[in-house]
């Protein structure tokens, strides 16, 4: 079993949807979760960062980290072309090395 | 300020030959990081260098991969005798500390094409 579980999509949603894209992963000893963007051809940015569980949000963004059932989630309200990305998330239990899933194509319709 | 550069932008080479992937980190980070991202696949980590300690080589796949740090700044991921399976983009990324807690600050990438 990979440590960290995303489903590569591409996930397509016309503009204004609500996106929700979802990670599972299998060390119950991740404490650190992020979400980072990455436009094509360009280097990923980090986008959210949460410890431990619960929701953190920021603008239009949610981050969600359910420890119990190991399962992490971003949502995207009122989603826009410029979300169009791949979307990775990533996970810790150490202090320096990060553990990344594959990331999701996301393709918001105008 | 300047962020993370990488040098060549795309490398296309022949299987066999050696080549050298180039980053130049945000002035003034100590930690520096390599990843590979093959088609379909995430980030994976290959190494990493904080300040003057010794690296974390755990993620390099075999040993014709090897990387260098010059003065703290400067590193230079090396490939030898290249194989079509390191065909990727090769990232570099560098933070102020490496603790997760410090946003990693990636660059744009290098392509590598080995025919």
């Amino acid at each position: 079993q990979k440590e960290v579980e995303q489903d590569p999509g591409p996930l397509s949603v016309p503009e204004g949807a609500i996106v929700s894209l979802n990670c599972t992963y299998s060390n119950s000893a991740f404490q650190y979760f992020m979400w980072y963007r990455q436009y094509s051809r360009k280097g990923p940015e980090l986008l959210m960062y949460t410890y431990s569980s619960g929701n953190k949000e920021d603008g239009r963004f949610t981050a969600q980290v359910d420890k119990s059932s190991k399962y992490i989630s971003l949502f995207i309200r009122d989603s826009q072309p410029s979300d169009s990305a791949t979307y990775l998330c990533a996970t810790s239990n150490r202090d320096d090395k990060i553990i990344f899933g594959k990331g999701t194509r996301l393709h918001i319709l105008p | 300020g300047a962020g993370v550069s990488q040098s060549p932008s795309n490398k296309v080479t022949e299987k066999g030959k050696d080549v050298e992937l180039r980053c130049d980190p945000i002035s003034g980070h100590t930690a520096l990081y390599w990843y590979r991202q093959s088609l379909g696949q995430g980030l994976e980590f290959l190494i990493y260098f904080q300040g003057n300690s010794a690296p974390d080589k755990s993620g390099l796949p075999s040993d014709r991969f090897s990387a260098e740090r010059t003065g703290g700044s400067v590193s230079t991921l090396t490939i030898q005798r290249t194989q079509q399976e390191d065909s990727a983009v090769y990232l570099c990324a560098s933070s102020l500390v490496s603790t997760v807690r410090d946003e990693q600050f990636f660059g744009p990438g290098t392509r590598l094409t080995v025919l």
